[in-house]
């Protein structure tokens, strides 16, 4: 059963140090995006990624987020320093893109970060 | 900026009734809209794609309609039941380069 992978599901860290998250997106899946999960509950672009290329990346706060796509297979988030005001879950969704996009999107479970 | 709105942001609805709440987009550069079903301590898991104006989807209790024309879509939801206690998000695709998420319905249905 194919599904996006993430890790890890749970991260605890103080403020200051740097924070990775991983993504494994849907094998043949080209699209890959990163959402966080903001306090009314809906859901805050971060970064997305189309054949492994940043498309935008204009939701995330440039002076501590960064966002790769080293290869196929794995997407990363990273964050430095991290800061109390990061803590959130980060989700990760991959889907097909052919043309017009027209497929949903597929998430991962989240990686649940706080920072203290 | 492109506004995706969900209303009512949030519903209580009582079990056996039925419900309704509303998907608004601008209707130009129209491709998808997707809507998602997230469940609390769960990822958001995909209900309907939707694409053609005048689109209906039915899963079970639920269905959606679409309108391109006038920038909308409904889901519906016939004689709720508790495991229908969500957060209801919809996504609208412009072209192959962009989604924009609503902020979501929460849905809770009262036994």
């Amino acid at each position: 059963d194919a599904r996006v992978t993430q890790t890890p599901r749970h991260k605890v860290t103080e403020m200051g140090q740097e924070v990775t998250m991983r993504c494994q997106p849907i094998l043949g899946h080209n699209t890959v995006f990163w959402y966080r999960q903001t306090m009314m509950q809906g859901l805050e672009l971060l970064a997305y990624f189309r054949n492994r290329a940043p498309l935008d990346d204009s939701g995330m706060p440039k002076d501590r987020f960064s966002a790769e796509m080293p290869d196929a297979t794995l997407a990363t988030l990273k964050i430095q320093p991290s800061e109390p005001r990061d803590s959130a879950v980060y989700f990760c969704a991959s889907g097909p893109l052919a043309g017009r996009y027209t497929g949903e999107l597929f998430f991962g479970e989240g990686s649940r970060l706080t920072v203290l | 900026i492109l506004n995706v709105e969900q209303s009512p942001q949030s519903l209580h609805v009582q079990e056996g009734d039925s419900t309704n709440f509303t998907c608004s987009f601008p209707s130009s550069n129209f491709y998808a809209l997707h809507w998602y079903r997230w469940e609390t301590a769960k990822s958001p898991e995909a209900l309907f794609v939707m694409t053609l104006n005048g689109d209906e989807k039915k899963k079970g209790r639920i269905s959606a309609t679409l309108n391109t024309k006038e920038g909308y879509s409904y889901l519906y939801i016939k004689g709720s039941q508790p495991e229908d206690s969500a957060t209801y998000l919809c996504d609208l695709g412009i072209g192959a380069q962009k989604l924009v998420f609503g902020q979501g319905t929460r849905l809770t249905i009262n036994p």
